[in-house]
């Protein structure tokens, strides 16, 4: 079935990279997303990828997927205190298909 | 322009109660989606309207129901409320239907008393 998860919390200090890690249960999926939730907001998209790739970069954001293990990772360099927020990974098996989210992870930022 | 935007953002009901959700896409978006996202859970999906016909439904009770009106806007419909029916309601919609790039409004928060 379709199913993805993700820790609950992450702390990092501001100024280094937070990396949010991510597994997927089905192979099918086409699509695998990172949203942003900041508190009393909706999500934002912040970027995908296509299974087909391996990796996608957008300025401070990197995303990584090993298709093999089903793993998915965001890297955000040089945290600042603006990223502390809710991150969900997400997936969806074909264009026409639903969003399955996790359950999403908390970025605590230290000083 | 306009985002996508939810009416009312913050409602309270009582069990048993009957709520109405409301739901306006960007301008030119056609599909809508409905998302529940209970306190600190992913959100889960609820419905997927497509040039005014349903075209996905998740695993929720016959007490959800939703529609699309000609103007492409949505309403979600709960009957006889639960106290588990708390939760942030998102809408979501796209130029065309499964559009990976979906634009999430800020949702209504439903709190059932």
């Amino acid at each position: 079935g379709e199913d993805v998860e993700q820790s609950l919390f992450l702390s990092v200090r501001e100024g280094d990279s937070s990396v949010i890690n991510c597994t997927y249960t089905d192979s099918s999926s086409t699509y695998l997303y990172w949203y942003k939730q900041e508190p009393g907001a909706g999500l934002q998209l912040l970027t995908y990828i296509f299974s087909n790739m391996d990796m996608k970069q957008d300025q401070r954001l990197t995303v990584l997927l090993n298709k093999k293990d089903k793993h998915l990772s965001l890297r955000i360099a040089d945290t600042q205190t603006g990223d502390s927020a809710i991150y969900f990974c997400a997936e969806s098996l074909n264009r026409d298909d639903k969003i399955i989210f996790g359950k999403g992870t908390r970025l605590h930022i230290l000083p | 322009d306009a985002g996508v935007t939810q009416s009312p953002t913050h409602l309270i009901k009582t069990r048993g109660q009957h709520v109405t959700l409301r739901c306006s896409p960007i301008s030119g978006h056609k599909s809508v989606s409905w998302y529940q996202q209970v306190l600190g859970q992913g959100p889960q999906f609820i419905f997927q309207y497509y040039e005014k016909e349903e075209r996905g439904r998740g695993n929720f009770p016959d007490r959800f129901s939703a529609r699309q009106f000609p103007n492409y806007s949505s309403e979600l419909n709960v009957n006889a409320l639960l106290l588990g029916d708390s939760a942030l309601y998102l809408c979501a919609s796209s130029s065309l239907q499964g559009l990976t790039e979906a634009f999430f409004g800020q949702g209504t928060r439903l709190t059932v008393v």
